[in-house]
């Protein structure tokens, strides 16, 4: 079955420091994989994806995201952070087997404190 | 360009009534879905379409849901007899095509409230 776990429900990080969100992912076929982040009252905004190719994907904001076949896993990084950059961010997957839908993380609050 | 519309935004309605929700897509995406996102979830899918018709409505919770899409373009989802545990707000989302590699563009969502 296909799923996705956010192990962390909010993380926390000072104006400036890198940051890192983690995700990992299971699928029965191989994955598609996405980066979404939300905002309060505001719909969910697409930040990058994986699709094939290089393990590193560089998406908006300067957010960017290593694909890590071993560990199943797609975690969400920054080098710097923002205080803008707080808010909800969602990993999401899509499965080559059966694509027809994402599934969604249970998502973590970023909190970057000036 | 103009994003994906969703109206209303906000919708209160009395236990065991109807609702419709609707969603403008992004024009020409041919891929629609739409999600429901509690309080401190993720978003769970409710139902696909590609073109005109459902190609996937395995997360369509009870036969109280039901999802069109007559011209290929805007979507409407309808609830029957609503109840308090409906409440949640409802996502829509587009995409150019139905492929696995392309991204989905969200509405900013219906909160639905049934009290």
């Amino acid at each position: 079955a296909q799923s996705v776990a956010q192990p962390e429900d909010q993380v926390n990080v000072a104006e400036g420091n890198p940051l890192t969100v983690k995700c990992t992912y299971s699928v029965s076929g191989n994955p598609y994989l996405f980066w979404y982040v939300q905002y309060p009252n505001r719909g969910l905004q697409f930040l990058l994806k994986y699709i094939t190719g290089d393990n590193l994907v560089k998406g908006s904001y300067g957010f960017e995201a290593e694909f890590n076949k071993s560990q199943t896993s797609f975690h969400l990084k920054k080098p710097s952070a923002l205080v803008s950059d707080s808010a909800l961010y969602f990993c999401a997957v899509r499965d080559t087997a059966n694509f027809n839908k994402f599934y969604f993380g249970s998502g973590t609050k970023l909190n970057v404190k000036p | 360009g103009a994003g994906v519309s969703q109206t209303p935004s906000n919708k209160v309605t009395e236990k065991g009534k109807y609702v419709e929700l609707r969603c403008d897509p992004i024009s020409g995406h041919t891929a629609l879905y739409w999600y429901r996102q509690s309080l401190g979830q993720g978003p769970e899918f409710l139902i696909y379409f590609q073109g005109t018709g459902a190609a996937d409505d395995s997360g369509l919770p009870n036969d109280r849901f039901f999802a069109v899409r007559p011209e290929g373009s805007v979507s409407t989802l309808k609830i029957q007899r609503t109840e308090r545990g409906d409440s949640a707000v409802y996502l829509c989302a587009s995409s150019l095509r139905g492929t696995g590699d392309t991204e989905a563009f969200f509405g900013q969502g219906t909160r639905l409230t049934v009290v």
